[in-house]
């Protein structure tokens, strides 16, 4: 079946520092690829989305490029924030039937100021 | 922005009884509504899928007659645990799709806390 795999957390960065969080997908067909984020006590919001190859999402600063290729849709900021400190969950859909999302395990982000 | 709300945002009970979440899509009609659970430090595992006025589609591996759903209205779906145990304590999470949208954007309420004593 689909998965979502995503690199280990936590991660801990200072401020303004370059953020990449790897993200490497399995599916058939061709699934959209999304970047959800979770603040301490909150729900989850899409950050940023992806729907077909190449295609770059993009939102608040962050960046994630669909590459087909590699199978991979890295989340990458080029300055981070102490704001920016959050769970952040990689997942896919299959556009067909009910969109269903897989979600990859979720990466912790603490950013110190 | 659409926007999804639980009820209650936590909730502990003894052990054999039943509790019901609630999730409401407060602004916009949603055509599916999906019900996750979460593990603490692990992901969101779909648990089932509701369409307004039909019955759910639960994943494999979640027992149905535990895990009660209902999505009567367009805005309204609840999760009803039955006879609970300690090992159904979890964080249950609603998102509800919205039917206007051309992609079919899911939205997310914050969860739903549950201790079973």
């Amino acid at each position: 079946g689909d998965s979502v795999t995503q690199m280990e957390g936590p991660v801990t960065l200072s401020e303004e520092a370059f953020l990449t969080i790897n993200c490497t997908y399995t599916a058939t067909g061709y699934p959209s690829l999304f970047w959800y984020v979770q603040y301490p006590g909150e729900g989850l919001q899409l950050l940023l989305k992806a729907t077909k190859a190449d295609d770059k999402g993009s939102n608040k600063g962050f960046e994630a490029t669909y590459r087909k290729e590699t199978t991979s849709f890295h989340l990458e900021k080029g300055s981070v924030q102490v704001s920016d400190s959050a769970v952040y969950f990689c997942a896919l859909s299959d556009r067909q039937g009910a969109q269903k999302l897989v979600f990859g395990q979720g990466t912790r982000l603490t950013i110190n100021p | 922005g659409a926007v999804v709300s639980q009820h209650p945002s936590w909730v502990i009970c003894k052990s054999g009884t039943s509790v019901k979440i609630e999730c409401r899509s407060l602004d916009f009609q949603a055509t599916t509504m999906f019900w996750y659970r979460q593990f603490p430090k692990q992901s969101l595992m779909l648990m089932a899928t509701s369409n307004e006025g039909s019955k759910a589609t639960y994943e494999q591996g979640v027992e149905k007659d535990k895990f009660l759903i209902n999505h009567a209205s367009l805005t309204l779906s609840t999760l009803t645990v039955t006879s609970a145990h300690p090992e159904d304590s979890s964080f249950y999470i609603c998102s509800a799709d919205e039917r206007a949208s051309s992609y079919n954007e899911q939205f997310f309420g914050p969860g739903t806390r549950l201790t079973v004593l």
